[in-house]
């Protein structure tokens, strides 16, 4: 069975830094594109930032390119994202999900993490 | 940037009913090597993560039940639900994937 678990959440401060973990498990994860995706409070859903099976190719949205990094370790099967110089508008549910076998849609989701910028 | 324009933002549906939604997207999903369009469509029920439910427009995700139905192609697109269930009651989002990524704002099936 197919899981990510999402970690690394919690409550910071505007301009710091904080960095989640997504645990992969029931799939080779070193043959599969990952991604982080957020939903604010109350809102949709927001791609923020992609990387590809061996880290070759990364992408990220306008609104967290430059601050946001994201990585991963395929031995130990895990997704990083890095976030630094955090605005409130950063505030929202942060998913961990997977590409799709065939294409770039997203398969599986995890259940997601909450990142909370306030002072 | 491809925006993606979901209608309408929320339906009051009865259990039985028939029900499309539309997505439209501001430039074309087609990619004419492959003839596919690169769309998706997901389910979120309230307090769960996202659920796939369709991609390349029309294919349906395994074990996602038959009345979901997705068609279109180029800029206009619909998700049909042929015979809403109590169940279906969710926001639905579409996703582009042929430009990096970009999903539409949303539209909630509510009980009527």
């Amino acid at each position: 069975e197919v899981q990510l678990v999402e970690s690394g959440g919690g409550l910071v401060q505007p301009g710091r830094s904080l960095k989640l973990s997504c645990l992969a498990s029931g799939f080779t994860f070193s043959n599969y594109g990952m991604n982080w995706i957020r939903q604010a409070p109350g809102k949709g859903l927001e791609w923020v930032a992609s990387i590809s099976s061996s880290s070759s190719y990364i992408y990220y949205a306008d609104t967290v390119k430059g601050r946001f990094t994201i990585s991963r370790d395929n031995a130990k099967n895990t997704l990083y994202l890095q976030m630094t110089s955090l605005r409130s508008e950063d505030t929202a549910l942060y998913y961990c999900a997977r590409h799709g076998k065939r294409g770039n849609y997203f398969d599986y989701w995890g259940q997601g993490v909450m990142v909370t910028v306030s002072s | 940037d491809i925006v993606m324009t979901q209608t309408p933002s929320s339906q009051a549906v009865s259990a039985g009913e028939k029900v499309t939604m539309s997505c439209k997207s501001s430039q074309s999903l087609l990619y004419n090597e492959n003839k596919k369009n690169y769309l998706a469509w997901y389910q979120q029920k309230p307090g769960q993560s996202p659920k796939l439910l369709i991609y390349w427009a029309s294919t349906r995700e395994s074990g996602v039940p038959d009345r979901f139905i997705g068609s279109g192609s180029g800029t206009d697109f619909t998700l049909t639900i042929s015979s809403v269930q109590a169940e279906d009651l969710a926001v639905y989002y579409c996703q582009q994937y042929y430009n990096l990524n970009t999903f539409g704002a949303g539209t909630k099936l509510e009980l009527k």
